[in-house]
Order: structure tokens, then C-alpha cells, then sequence
């Protein structure tokens, strides 16, 4: 079974820094993909960024960068250049191929992050 | 692109009574799921479906839990004789064939169960 392991339940940041926010996961598989999602205190699920399994840069979004390591089975979260909005509950995932071609993403326990002046 | 929508975003609840939420997914999504996320957790994937089929269900899925998305666009989630454990947010989300398979997701729908 995957699993995805994020070991810092809060991390602060000051304004215009930068923070990266652990992931760490588990899988038998050879090809796979991760994501990290953004979830503001409303509640809504946002994607922020993707990598392969066989990528072999690591993803980049504006402001947003993937530190992908394979070998250690890690795909850290790097924010640079932090803001207030940046302030929420941050999810990393593992897409998990089922039945019908669909993937269903299995979540970690997230990371509350909170930008301060 | 209006995104994923879902109605209602807040449910009261008492024990034993039935609700249903409903999910609206983004047009040309064929894919389209359903998770629950409890306090302090990540989501939690309940079911899936590609088009009108329903090809994959959790076992957190028990026999009161029921959905449905009979025309292959919006999705109807019911749970009957809720109990106090059922009390979470339960996030839809839509996604194309192909490609990343990213997943947009909805508002959440969040139920307290009295």
C-alpha cells in the first residue's frame, strides 16, 4: 500500500522568505506521481505542482519548486519568496492507478503554514 | 470554466436521519470522486467514477453510503442513518483521461452529525 508521511504539523515563515515543507512517501511502484495541494481555511483543494516519477528535472511552478529525491523517496515542497495569502494547510499525494484507467490520490496529513510580517 | 461546484456547503445533521450532496464537476471532466476528510487528516478517497460507471469504492465505503451519477455528469452522495462518525468534510473533485489526471476539487460539502 502507498503511504505518504509529512512530519511538521506547523511551520512558520517570515514574509519574502523561503520554506520548504517535508514529504516523504512509500511505494512498490516504479512509476508513480505526486502532487502538492494548497487547502485555505475555506476548504477548497488547490493544485500546485506535479512531478513524474521519471521526470528527471525537478518540477517548477512561479513560486513554487519541486527538491525531488528519489533515491531518499522524498518530494519536499520548496515556497520561495513567501506570502500572507501563502498562509493554509498544505497536502502532499501520490496518485494511485485504479480500476478504469482513474487515480485516486492518497494524502498525507498535511502541514499548516503561517506567513507572518 | 465555472470549476467544480457542490451543494450544500454546510449540513446539520441529526443521528439517524438521511442526507444527500450533490456534486457538479467541471463539464468536460468523464472522471469524477469522492473523498471525506476528517479534522486534522487529509482526504480520504470514498469512490470513483468514469462517466456513468462506478468502477472503485473504498472500503470505508459501508452499505449506508450510496453514489450515484446516473448521466455520467453531476454525482449525488447519500448517507443514510448518519451517525456522529460521519461528521467530516466530503470533497469532490474531477479530473480529464490522459495527461497528469489532475484532480480540480470542489468546495466541500461539511457535515455535523448531531
Amino acid at each position: 500500500a502507498q503511504k505518504i508521511t509529512q512530519t511538521q504539523p506547523g511551520m512558520f515563515v517570515q514574509e519574502k522568505e523561503a520554506v520548504t515543507l517535508d514529504c516523504t512517501y512509500d511505494t512498490s511502484d516504479q512509476s508513480y506521481g505526486l502532487f502538492w495541494y494548497k487547502q485555505p481555511s475555506s476548504g477548497e483543494m488547490i493544485f500546485l505542482i506535479y512531478q513524474g516519477s521519471y521526470d528527471e528535472q525537478n518540477a517548477t511552478e512561479g513560486r513554487y519548486s519541486l527538491n525531488f529525491q528519489k533515491a531518499r523517496k522524498s518530494a519536499n515542497l520548496v515556497i520561495s519568496a513567501s506570502q500572507l495569502g501563502d498562509s493554509a494547510m498544505y497536502f502532499c499525494a501520490m496518485r494511485d492507478t485504479i480500476t478504469g484507467g482513474g487515480n485516486k490520490l492518497t494524502f498525507g496529513t498535511g502541514t499548516q503554514l503561517k506567513v507572518e510580517l | 470554466d465555472t470549476g467544480v461546484s457542490q451543494d450544500p456547503r454546510h449540513k446539520i445533521t441529526k443521528r439517524g436521519q438521511n442526507v444527500t450532496f450533490r456534486c457538479d464537476p467541471i463539464s468536460e471532466h468523464n472522471r469524477l470522486y469522492w473523498y471525506r476528510q476528517t479534522l486534522g487528516q487529509g482526504p480520504e478517497f470514498l469512490t470513483y467514477f468514469q462517466n456513468e460507471a462506478q468502477l472503485e469504492k473504498s472500503r470505508l465505503l459501508s452499505d449506508r453510503f450510496s453514489a450515484e451519477r446516473p448521466k455520467g455528469s453531476f454525482s449525488t452522495l447519500e448517507i443514510q442513518r448518519t451517525e456522529q462518525g460521519d461528521s467530516a468534510m466530503y470533497l469532490c473533485a474531477s479530473s480529464l483521461e490522459g495527461g497528469l489526471n489532475e484532480q480540480f476539487f470542489g468546495p466541500g460539502t461539511r457535515l455535523t452529525v448531531l
